[in-house]
Parts: C-alpha cells; structure tokens; sequence
C-alpha cells in the first residue's frame, strides 16, 4: 500500500543535542509537510515543500531546518532541542492538483531530557 | 483568511448512540473541508472531504458529512458509536483560491464513547 512512514516513530534525545527526525512517501506527492503537535492541540505547520522550493512558516524557529534530497524523502533537523521542542511530529504528503488532502505519517514522539 | 471553529472539545456518547461533531468554517468563498481522525500517538487519519461535489459526503468507518452552506458548518456524524470511534477528531478547511498549501486546523475534538 502506498504510505507515509516516519522512523523512527520515538525518539529520546539531550538537551542541545542536534536530532533529525525522517519521513519518506511511495505517493509520488510533490508536495511535504512538517507539522508539529503538541498535547490536545492541533497540528501547527513548521514548513513544507513544492518539489524542492522550500516554504517556511513565519513563525518558525530557526532551530527548526528541513532538507528534501529527492522525491521520496524529507528531513526535520532540530538544531538544538529545547525542552520546549517536546512534541509529536507529523510528516503529510499532498497532490499539487486540488483539493490537496493531506496524507499523514503516523508520527515521531520527540522527547528531550 | 480561513479559519475553523470545532464547538465542544470534549464530546461523551454512549455506544450505540448517534455522534455528533461541530465544525464551522469561516470563508469568503466555499472552500475545501475535511475531517480527519487521530488516535492516540498516531498521525492523522483522512475521514472524509468535501471538494463541491455533493453536499453529503460519505466517509470511512460509517462516519459522513453535510455541508451547509447557509450555517457555513460542515458537521461529521455517525448513525452509532463504536468504542472504536474513541479518538481525537479534526475538522480542516483549505482555501481554493489560495495559492498556497496551507490547511487551517480546528481545535479538535475528542470523542469519548462510553460502553
């Protein structure tokens, strides 16, 4: 079946400590997102990308990065994780063509201690 | 701009009983809508979308939609709870004209079932 698939799906990691967190798609999107959430809220986008053209959020941390090296693949690198940075994070893919629903990852529990 | 309001984010049904879950839009033109689900520690789950088509959208799990328009709501229901239905619930709106990706998210709702 063609999915979304994120690894790894916990990840633990030090305070300050660089993470990267990984998403790969056999949907063929153009189209992936970065979403992070965290408890009882909503997904809020850090970033996406159209093929390679890269889209940041405004309010997005620099100490949030992302790197799309092909089609399939997607990265999350946090730079210096805070104990704010504790969160869930979301992978979607869409289609350019409308209406674009989003398909989703099944997520990476980021826990920084 | 487009934005969603999930009235109630705490619903409680009893198994069996009919659900039902608010969403309204706020759009200058009929957008695109969507409900998705999420269980716990998983990502979210496409239910059901409206794309203009037919006002009454059908869904997966039973669950189906009706977009009205006039009261600009788009609310998810289901004839009868299952203790599987026991998840968070996500009503998003896009915009078609909206040149951009950008999905807006309701506040969600968590739907418990009672047995």
């Amino acid at each position: 079946d063609a999915m979304v698939i994120q690894n790894p799906r916990y990840q633990v990691t030090q305070f300050g400590k660089p993470v990267t967190l990984s998403c790969s798609q056999t949907l063929n999107h153009n189209v992936m997102y970065w979403y992070q959430q965290k408890s009882s809220q909503a997904p809020k986008l850090l970033f996406h990308y159209y093929d390679k053209d890269f889209n940041n959020e405004a309010d997005t941390p620099d100490n949030f990065q992302s790197r799309r090296p092909n089609t399939s693949f997607c990265f999350l690198d946090i730079r210096s994780p805070g104990l704010g940075d504790a969160a869930m994070y979301l992978c979607a893919t869409s289609r350019v063509k409308r209406p674009r629903e989003q398909y989703f990852g099944p997520g990476t529990r980021l826990t920084v201690t | 701009a487009q934005s969603v309001t999930q009235l109630g984010s705490h619903v409680s049904v009893s198994e069996g009983a009919l659900v039902l879950l608010r969403c309204n839009y706020s759009s200058s033109v009929p957008p695109y809508l969507f409900w998705y689900v999420q269980y716990p520690n998983q990502g979210l789950q496409l239910l059901l979308k409206y794309t203009s088509a037919a006002t009454l959208v059908k869904g997966i799990n039973g669950f189906e939609a009706e977009f009205k328009k006039s009261e600009t709501s788009f609310h998810l229901t289901k004839p009868s709870a299952h203790m599987s239905d026991a998840a968070e619930y996500f009503c998003a709106v896009s915009d078609p004209e909206n040149t951009g990706n950008q999905f807006y998210f309701g506040t969600g709702t968590s739907l418990t079932v009672i047995p």
